[in-house]
C-alpha cells in the first residue's frame, strides 16, 4: 500500500460527458502528479501541483484540468470526453527533497463508450 | 518520439534464467528510476540511480546507470515467477517535474 488513494476505481461514461477523478496523497506529501496510461502511449505525465499551486504541465489536453485543495487532495476533471480518452489515470505524490521518487495510487480505469 | 526507449518490449523466460532489460535515451537525466507494475495496480518504485556509472543491487536485481547518464539496465539473476510484471524506467530531468517514462518491458517468468 503506497498510501495514495484514488477514487473511483472504475468509471464508465459516454462521449461528450464530464468526469472528476479524485486523489489523496500520502500523509505529508505536498506534490501531486497526474498521469495517463494507455496501451499505445504508455505512462504520460499530465500535470503537477505543489501545495495548491500548479507546478508543471505535461501532455495535458485543454479539455482536462486539475486542482489541488487546501487539504492537499487533488481532482482531475476530464470534459467533452472522447473514445480516445479511455485509459488508466494514476495519481502520484512525492515529498520534499530526494530525487523526485513518486508513490502511485491504484489508478482509475476510465472507459468512454 | 519516445524519449526513453526500453528493450525488449516483451520477454518470456523460464524460472532460474538470467535476463537484462535496457532503457536508452539520447537525453541526459539527472537521475533515473525503475518501477514495477502489476496488472490493475500502480507502479511501485524499485530503485533510483543518480551518479553516472552507479550500480545498485536489490536482492537478485542489479541496476546500472550509464556513465553519461543517458541509459540504464536492469539485470535479474535466477528469475522467479514472482518477478513477473511490467518494468518501467523513468527519467528525471531536474527539479520536481513529472517523470518521463519508457513504455516498459513486459516480463513473464514461467515456472
Amino acid at each position: 500500500d503506497s498510501g495514495v488513494t484514488q477514487t473511483p476505481k472504475h468509471l464508465i461514461t459516454a462521449t461528450g460527458q464530464r468526469v472528476t477523478l479524485r486523489c489523496s496523497p500520502r500523509s505529508g506529501d505536498l506534490s501531486v502528479y497526474w498521469y495517463q496510461q494507455s496501451l499505445d502511449q504508455g505512462l504520460q505525465f499530465l500535470i503537477q501541483y505543489y501545495n495548491g499551486e500548479e507546478r508543471a504541465k505535461g501532455n495535458i489536453l485543454e479539455r482536462f484540468s486539475a486542482q489541488q485543495f487546501p487539504d492537499l487532495h487533488s481532482e482531475l476533471n476530464l470534459s467533452s470526453l472522447e473514445l480516445g480518452d479511455s485509459a488508466l489515470y494514476f495519481c502520484a505524490s512525492s515529498g520534499w527533497g530526494g530525487y523526485n521518487e513518486q508513490f502511485f495510487g491504484p489508478g482509475t480505469r476510465l472507459t468512454v463508450l | 518520439t519516445q524519449l526513453l526507449e526500453q528493450s525488449p518490449q516483451f520477454l518470456s523466460i523460464q524460472e532460474g534464467e538470467n535476463l537484462t532489460v535496457y532503457c536508452n535515451s539520447s537525453s541526459v537525466f539527472s537521475s533515473l528510476q525503475w518501477y514495477r507494475q502489476e496488472p490493475g495496480e500502480g507502479p511501485v518504485l524499485l530503485v533510483t540511480v543518480v551518479t553516472g556509472g552507479e550500480v545498485k543491487k536489490l536482492k537478485r536485481l542489479t541496476f546500472q546507470f550509464g556513465d553519461a547518464r543517458k541509459d540504464s539496465s536492469l539485470h535479474i539473476t535466477a528469475a522467479q515467477p514472482g518477478d513477473t510484471g511490467l518494468y518501467l524506467c523513468a527519467g528525471v530531468r531536474g527539479g520536481a517535474d513529472g517523470l518521463t517514462f519508457g513504455k516498459g518491458t513486459h516480463l513473464i517468468i514461467q515456472p
